[in-house]
């Protein structure tokens, strides 16, 4: 079966820019997403196909992937974006989610 | 606009059967494919099944043979009928849209509330 790594919680200031990473076997041959859930919410998608942000999703919210490892990035972090992140790879029909990380604004 | 409003969640004892439905609205649930991901206490997200457009299902290998996955057209709802329940099967059930970018590049881009379903005796 297909693994998605993801580490347990990134930390971050007000205003610096937080990288959180998903590792899987040549994930970069797969395409990549990234779903943000707040706490007592639903998921929801803020990038796709690796790099893309649906409509409404902030710029700071941006995604790359390459090799081993896919990367969420946020740039200019906000107390509102405190939250679960889970990356997500499709692998032989089998949809792969990576364990969560938590994002602490401090 | 695109909504999903999951039903059918309960306690239910362990071996025991749970229906829940997930009734779409702002698009045809049979011209895209769909799915369940559900979520433990605490946990992570776990995909559990999903139907192509075509029909075809898929299932993890934790619900493989206990879960079916269906769909009524007519009523723009999903299904998912859950047999021989397990104290493991505990979850949030979300169901969520699919969409797809190539041939591979699946993923869920509108998702419900969710319902919880409780397996214990």
């Amino acid at each position: 079966s297909y693994d998605l790594t993801q580490p347990p919680s990134v930390s971050v200031s007000p205003g610096q820019t937080a990288s959180i990473t998903c590792s899987g076997d040549k994930l970069g041959d797969k395409y990549a997403s990234w779903y943000q859930q707040k706490a007592g919410q639903s998921p929801v998608l803020v990038i796709y196909q690796d790099t893309k942000r649906p409509s409404g999703i902030s710029e700071r919210f941006s995604g790359s992937n390459s090799g081993n490892t896919a990367t969420l990035t946020i740039s200019g972090t906000q107390a509102m974006d405190e939250a679960d992140y889970y990356c997500q790879a499709w692998d032989s029909n089998t949809w792969v989610f990576g364990g969560g990380t938590k994002l602490i604004v401090l | 606009e695109v909504q999903l409003v999951e039903s059918g969640g309960g306690l239910v004892q362990p071996g025991g059967s749970l229906r829940l439905s997930c009734a779409a609205s702002g698009f045809t649930v049979s011209t895209n494919y769909m799915g369940w991901v559900r979520q433990a206490p605490g946990k992570g997200l776990e995909w559990v099944s999903v139907i192509h457009s075509g029909g075809s299902t898929y299932y993890a290998d934790s619900v493989k043979g206990r879960f079916t996955l269906s769909r009524d057209n007519s009523k723009n709802t999903l299904y998912l009928q859950m047999k021989s329940l397990r104290a493991e099967d505990t979850a949030v059930y979300y169901c969520a849209r699919g969409a797809l970018i190539g041939r591979t590049g699946y993923y869920f881009d509108y998702w419900g509330q969710g319902t919880l379903v409780t397996v214990s005796s």
